[in-house]
């Protein structure tokens, strides 16, 4: 069974960077033609899809994010990454990461339980 | 963008009874390899989302089967035959033809 798990700071200041890792279990991020994505939720609101990164490497982005946003692979400890530079209070949300079919970027079979991050002035 | 407008935003529901919740695409959803591109999530209280439906009508695995998914082009439904109290939470849609992945606002669902 396919395991993600979210971690990183609970507590970023603005025009900091936010940095979260997600940690893989059950399944090589590397191997079998996976996209890794992340998406996040402000409490009490809506989802939104951040991005995604595939076992080659290649990412995409979603435009209202991609000038400070990027996803990395860590193949040699099985997690994948997010860094969001210059955050403002609007990036407070819980953030999730997610696996999506083979050769598929959705649906999200696999879900991490989430981390909230909370962007202090 | 792909706007997903889902409704009711609320729908209190009496265990046992039939609840559907509608979701309506701004752009057809239908790709040319025949295949739908709409995923239905539930995401229950202080839980991560959890996949139910995804490529229009597909349950995902260990989903039961009062869980259904319909539609075509930019309207679709998703129907419970009979809900139970296991059922509360705020369902989504979401859009996967194009990117960025877009998803409905939610529908939340009560017990009256």
């Amino acid at each position: 069974q396919v395991q993600l798990l979210e971690s990183g700071p609970g507590l970023v200041k603005s025009s900091q960077t936010l940095s979260l890792m997600c940690s893989v279990s059950g399944a090589s991020i590397s191997g079998g033609g996976y996209y890794w994505s992340w998406v996040r939720q402000v409490p009490g609101k809506g989802l939104e899809w951040i991005g995604f990164i595939y076992h080659t490497g290649t990412t995409q982005y979603n435009p209202s994010l991609k000038s400070r946003l990027s996803i990395l692979l860590d193949t040699s400890t099985n997690q994948f990454s997010l860094h969001l530079t210059s955050v403002t209070a609007a990036d407070t949300a819980v953030y999730y990461c997610a696996r999506g079919g083979l050769q598929q970027v959705s649906p999200f079979f696999f879900w991490g339980r989430g981390a909230l991050v909370t962007v202090s002035s | 963008d792909i706007v997903m407008t889902q409704s009711p935003l609320s729908l209190p529901v009496t265990p046992g009874e039939p609840a559907s919740i509608s979701c309506r695409s701004s752009q057809s959803l239908l790709h040319t390899n025949g295949y739908i591109y709409l995923d239905w999530y539930l995401q229950k209280p202080g839980q991560s989302p959890q996949l139910l439906i995804y490529l229009g009508s597909n349950r995902a695995s260990g989903v039961p089967d009062r869980f259904s998914g319909s539609g075509s082009g930019t309207d679709f439904t998703l129907r419970i035959s009979r809900v139970e109290a296991e059922d509360v939470g705020v369902y989504f849609c979401m859009q996967g033809l194009h990117a960025p992945l877009t998803f409905g606002g939610g529908t939340k669902v009560e017990i009256k």
